[in-house]
């Protein structure tokens, strides 16, 4: 993989589920990955940041994993709140100090 | 309070009239980066300094430049805009090691007629 890939690209969920999605990220010379969540018209804030294979983090309700061997982490909700609706990006850090962000996945929350 | 500050928030101008979008930040961060978005693609990372006088190009610098000459500025200069730099366009800093989180500024649209 030589780009960042972000999967599924939107979902709709109903209050109260629990969901997932996937970052894809080149797994050589990596160096870091970051979760951030993005609400419409504001900025982009961080969730994340993951370094170690292996590695799990958890903010509330929100947890994610890391397998840097083979270049993918996923970002659990757990009981989705219609203020969890915001678009989630993941970034990958390899080699340099450039940053490589995905296209996102749109998380609808319905009441 | 922590944050990244961009101007102007919304700026529309016209095909090569020079324009220059501030960024500062107050936490005394090392790296500062700029990116564009657009529809359909992801954040792309337009230039990136990892401290004062030290930039490199990001994945799509072509028709921009930047200057860090004190640790808080970063701004991003358009000589020659041109109707393709029509864009949402992000600010962000964090400390220089990899393992740091990043604060993002506001955001500017760009809008080149």
């Amino acid at each position: 993989i030589l780009n960042v890939e972000q999967s599924p690209q939107s979902l709709h969920v109903q209050e109260g589920d629990s969901t997932n999605f996937t970052c894809s990220f080149p797994s050589s010379n990596f160096y870091a990955l970051h979760w951030y969540r993005w609400e419409t018209a504001k900025s982009p804030e961080a969730l994340f940041v993951m370094t170690l294979n292996g590695d799990e983090k958890k903010k509330g309700r929100i947890s994610a994993t890391l397998n840097t061997k083979e270049g993918y982490s996923y970002l659990y909700i757990k009981g989705s709140q219609p203020e969890d609706s915001a678009t989630y990006l993941c970034a990958s850090r390899s080699g340099t100090y450039k940053y490589i962000f995905g296209t996102g996945t749109r998380l609808k929350v319905l009441a | 309070e922590a944050q990244v500050t961009q101007n102007p928030r919304y700026l529309i101008t016209v095909t090569g009239k020079k324009l220059t979008v501030t960024c500062s930040q107050n936490m005394n961060h090392e790296y500062m980066s700029w990116y564009r978005q657009d529809p359909g693609l992801g954040l792309r990372q337009i230039y990136y300094s990892m401290n004062v006088e030290v930039t490199d190009k990001g994945d799509v610098p072509e028709g921009y430049k930047v200057s860090r000459k004190e640790k808080r500025n970063f701004p991003l200069i358009l000589e020659s805009p041109s109707p393709n730099q029509t864009s949402l366009y992000f600010c962000a800093s964090s400390h220089g090691t990899e393992n740091t989180e990043a604060f993002f500024g506001q955001g500017t649209r760009l809008t080149v007629v």
